[in-house]
């Protein structure tokens, strides 16, 4: 049951780019989206998050869009960097629920920026 | 900056036994999950915890499970009886306040079942 998709498992940049990550989800009743990022042997780093009531959040370099109508998210990475380089997880939950505990994750994206 | 700890960092054993994973959760959290990796799949909710009692689990979280917090600052993982399928990365992680806010993960067991 994949409630959220990434569908890229890899994406290439070159450094000082823009990194473009999507992921798209089916619940409807999701309300609150994160992008987490994992670096071999780590466990996932929280990065940035976005709640339905918003369509853009910002921080840094990072930005994250809310398309609710086409649940859609995307994490806009911008200049990217070597370091940039991770696996990036989009998460999901729905608070509201009785599920409202726990996150839905991807299956991830494997970013290289290239120097 | 505090961080959530696991402990071992890589557990092997063999089919049937038990297996006890650690975790020290970042000390003014209410709020502790599992969480399980299988190699190339989905990182999968298990459970959720708060107030010295599960709030959530999946299917995934059988019988086979359970989870305490023995002593207000350790957070467990016990598989019962282990299967080759148990064979996955679990990750513990705790927030300040439920679904609502971030969750930080510790870096992972790696369990092997023989």
């Amino acid at each position: 049951d994949q409630q959220v998709k990434q569908n890229s498992p890899s994406l290439s940049v070159q450094e000082g780019r823009i990194s473009i990550l999507n992921c798209d989800y089916t619940n409807s009743m999701f309300d609150y989206f994160l992008w987490y990022k994992k670096y071999p042997a780590e466990g996932p780093t929280f990065l940035i998050s976005i709640s339905s009531i918003k369509d853009k959040n910002e921080d840094g370099r990072f930005t994250v869009f809310l398309n609710k109508s086409a649940k859609h998210l995307s994490l806009h990475i911008v200049p990217s960097q070597p370091g940039d380089s991770a696996v990036y997880f989009c998460a999901a939950s729905a608070r509201l629920t009785n599920t409202g505990n726990q996150f839905y994750f991807g299956t991830g994206t494997s970013l290289t920026v290239i120097p | 900056e505090p961080e959530v700890t696991q402990t071992p960092s890589h557990q092997v054993t063999q089919m049937g036994q038990e297996v006890i994973l650690r975790c020290v959760p970042i000390s003014n959290h209410l709020y502790f999950y599992w969480y399980r990796q299988i190699l190339g799949q989905k990182v999968e909710f298990l459970v959720s915890f708060y107030n010295n009692e599960i709030s959530e689990k999946s299917e995934i979280f059988d019988d086979q499970f359970s989870v305490e917090r023995p002593d207000g600052s350790n957070f467990t993982l016990k598989i019962r009886s282990t299967k080759l399928e148990d064979s996955a990365m679990y990750f513990c992680a705790s927030g300040v306040r439920g679904g609502r806010n971030e969750q930080f993960f510790g870096p992972g067991t790696r369990l092997t079942v023989l």
